[in-house]
């Protein structure tokens, strides 16, 4: 059974980049078929789709966010990962490690991982 | 970006109760529409998917319906375990957008 774990800091100072890894078990993320994705949510702004990353690489970003998001894979370590850069207090959020399958959406979710943005 | 409505924000109901909600896409989106439930402090779970189609282990109670612009999510005779916030979400084969809920509670 798929299952995905995310990791990262739970506090992140202002201007200061945030890193989360999401660790896949049970399924390979080399798969030709899944793209894997962050969804972070808010109490201001609810579920918001962040970015999916495909395990070639290939990348699809948020327009608002795409200037400082950068995900990326290590298929070695069945691993894929969130860079967000300049943080601000309201990227304060539950971030979420997904599997997004094709016409079914994201049908595997990790855990969440809280994230506070404070100096 | 394609805006998503959902109605009522909030849903008083009994158990037993049939119970519907509605989504709107601000374009069409053919039949590219999910479902998710959220109890608290858990990740979102798929309920449905492609407008109509039952994720695998979802109680049948569970139905969608609608294409294009117009969506519901039904649930017949809710369940004590139902009672929580409810999502739609349009989507592409590698981005989409959700709505901002609906809180089904105890009446």
């Amino acid at each position: 059974q798929l299952q995905l774990q995310g990791s990262g800091p739970g506090l992140v100072k202002p201007s200061e980049t945030l890193s989360l890894t999401c660790s896949v078990s049970g399924g390979s993320i080399n798969s030709n078929v899944h793209y894997w994705a962050w969804i972070r949510q808010s109490p201001g702004k609810g579920l918001e789709w962040i970015g999916s990353v495909y395990h070639t690489g290939s990348t699809y970003y948020k327009a608002s966010l795409k200037s400082r998001v950068t995900m990326s894979v290590d298929t070695s370590r069945n691993q894929f990962f969130l860079r967000l850069t300049s943080v601000r207090v309201d990227d304060t959020a539950i971030y979420y490690c997904t599997r997004l399958s094709p016409r079914v959406s994201l049908d595997n979710w990790g855990q969440g991982i809280q994230v506070t943005v404070s100096s | 970006d394609i805006q998503m409505t959902q109605s009522p924000s909030t849903l008083s109901a009994s158990l037993g109760d049939r119970v519907t909600i509605t989504c709107r896409a601000s374009q069409s989106i053919s039949t590219w529409l999910a479902w998710y439930q959220q109890r608290p402090g858990k990740a979102p779970k798929l309920l449905i998917y492609k407008a109509s189609s039952l994720e695998s282990g979802v109680p049948s109670r569970f139905s969608g319906s609608g294409s294009g612009t117009e969506f519901t999510l039904t649930i017949t005779s809710l369940q004590p375990d139902d009672f929580a916030t409810y999502y739609c979400q349009q989507y592409s084969a590698y981005s989409g957008t959700f709505g901002p809920g609906t809180k089904v509670e105890i009446k």
